[in-house]
């Protein structure tokens, strides 16, 4: 069975400062890799998703991902960081031809001006 | 395109009150159909998930029970309500792709019970 683990339970960061979100998981194969983010009071919206191909994925926001197999990690990275990122961010791993995907705990963003 | 509604947004229900929660998706057919609930301060914890019409698997015993009456629409219930199920429950979707699926979540339901 997969895991995820987001070791980070809350960061602090400086707006305009850059940023890298830490995911690890653990699945014997190749995962397939999403990042979401979470506004107060709000659904999961889908930052990026990993499937196979380049190891480095851009989405929306601004976000990008990097896979590498050999660390076993998606982190999640943004050059600059502005206010309207404050939110919680959920790393989650699907194994092929499952249809539940397994979800950190998250991690909570907090953006100083 | 797809969209996934959830209502109502906000209640406020008694202990031992009935619930019932929906959750519509527009757009796409034969979605798999999920519910999750989060807890204060903590993560996802998948309740439900259905793959079609009547079918409900169940992840965690507990005080809630799911149905699917129609394709796209997904019901989340429990006969009395309990403190504990006071939470933010999401519903989400998929589209079966080869093994390639990616969920999709709705805005949430804030249940608050007193």
């Amino acid at each position: 069975a997969q895991s995820v683990t987001q070791p980070d339970i809350h960061i602090t960061v400086s707006e305009g400062a850059s940023l890298e979100l830490r995911c690890n998981y653990s699945y014997g194969a190749t995962p397939y890799l999403f990042w979401y983010v979470q506004s107060p009071g709000q659904g999961l919206q889908l930052l990026l998703k990993y499937f196979s191909g380049d190891t480095l994925v851009q989405g929306i926001k601004g976000f990008e991902a990097e896979f590498k197999r050999s660390q076993s990690s998606f982190n999640l990275r943004k050059p600059s960081v502005h206010w309207s990122d404050a939110a919680e961010y959920f790393c989650a791993v699907g194994a092929g031809g499952s249809y539940i995907p397994t979800f950190g705990r998250g991690t909570s963003l907090i953006v100083h001006p | 395109s797809q969209t996934i509604h959830q209502w109502p947004a906000t209640l406020v229900q008694p202990v031992g009150s009935p619930l019932s929660l929906e959750c519509t998706v527009e757009g796409t057919s034969n979605p798999n159909l999920y519910w999750y609930r989060q807890a204060a301060g903590r993560g996802l914890q998948l309740l439900f998930y259905s793959v079609g019409i009547g079918q409900i698997s169940s992840e965690v015993p507990q005080n809630l029970s799911a149905s699917r009456p129609q394709d796209r629409q997904f019901i989340l219930s429990s006969k009395k309500l309990l403190l504990s199920d006071s939470g933010f429950y999401l519903c989400a979707w998929t589209k079966i792709l080869g093994g390639k699926e990616t969920q999709y979540f709705g805005p949430g339901t804030r249940l608050l019970v007193l």
